[in-house]
C-alpha cells in the first residue's frame, strides 16, 4: 500500500548515459515534485507538476526533463550522466488547489540513489 | 525569499531526556512550517505543520513545536527521547512561489541529526 514508490531504488551507471527514475503515488493528490539531495543531504526542489502542467522549474540543467503522463505519475529521465549527477533524488506528491495550497504537506517516496561512475 | 536556519547540526541526548531541535525561519509573508524526519535509507515522513492555526502543535511520535513570531522560532520538542527517535530531522517553511496559487515549493533547512544514547 506504499503512497508514493519510486523506481528503481538505487541505479549505478556510467558518465555519459541516459537513465529514467519513475514515480506513481496513490493517494489521489494532483501535484508532484522532484526533489534532490545531495551528498549533505541538503534537499531542493528540481521541479513540480500539477494536473500534468509545469508549475515549478528551478535551475536545473536541461539534461534533466520531466514528463508527467497523467495526475498519478511524474517521471525523471536524466541524459548525459555527469559525477555530479550523483545524489538521491525523492519523488512527493501533495494535494493543492486555491490558496491554501501552500499549507499541503508533502508525502515523499523513499527516493533513489544515482551513483554515476 | 523564504528560508530555514537550523541551528544545530547533530545534537546528541540520552534515552528518556528532553530533546531540544532548534529552527529559525525568515519570511515575507505568515508562513506555513513543517518538521520532517528521515531514518537512514528512506524517505521524508511528516512529523507536523503549523498553519496559523494554534501555535503550539503538536504531531506524531509525541513531538511537538512552536510557532514564536517574536522570535521566528519553530523549536521542535520532545519531553522523552527513544532510541527509535534517531534520524534527522529537517525544518521546512513553505514558499508561496509557483505558477498562479498552486505549487508548494518547500524550502528546507540543512538538518538536524539527532543521536539518541542508550
Amino acid at each position: 500500500d506504499t503512497a508514493v514508490s519510486q523506481t528503481p531504488k538505487y541505479l549505478v551507471t556510467q558518465m555519459g548515459n541516459d537513465k529514467s527514475i519513475k514515480c506513481e503515488q496513490n493517494l489521489g493528490h494532483d501535484t508532484m515534485y522532484w526533489y534532490k539531495q545531495d551528498s549533505k543531504k541538503f534537499l531542493k526542489i528540481m521541479f513540480s507538476y500539477n494536473n500534468k502542467e509545469l508549475i515549478i522549474n528551478e535551475t536545473v540543467p536541461n539534461r534533466f526533463s520531466p514528463k508527467s503522463p497523467d495526475k498519478a505519475h511524474l517521471n525523471l529521465h536524466i541524459n548525459s550522466l555527469e559525477l555530479g549527477d550523483s545524489a538521491v533524488y525523492f519523488c512527493a506528491s501533495s494535494r493543492t488547489g486555491g490558496k491554501s495550497s501552500y499549507n499541503s504537506p508533502l508525502h515523499f517516496g523513499n527516493g533513489t540513489r544515482l551513483t554515476v561512475t | 525569499a523564504q528560508s530555514v536556519t537550523q541551528l544545530d547540526s547533530h545534537v546528541s541526548v540520552s534515552e528518556g531526556t528532553p530533546v531540544l531541535l532548534r529552527c529559525n525561519y525568515s519570511s515575507s509573508y505568515s508562513p506555513s512550517l513543517f518538521w520532517y524526519v528521515q531514518h537512514p535509507n528512506k524517505g521524508l515522513q511528516l512529523l507536523l505543520k503549523y498553519t496559523s492555526a494554534a501555535t503550539l502543535v503538536k504531531g506524531i511520535n509525541g513531538f511537538e513545536a512552536e510557532f514564536k513570531k517574536s522570535e521566528t522560532s519553530f523549536h521542535l520538542t520532545k519531553p522523552s527521547a527513544h532510541m527509535s527517535d534517531a534520524a534527522e530531522y529537517f525544518c521546512v517553511v513553505s514558499d508561496r512561489k509557483g505558477k498562479g496559487e498552486y505549487g508548494n515549493k518547500l524550502v528546507f533547512g540543512a538538518g538536524t541529526i539527532l543521536r539518541v544514547k542508550s
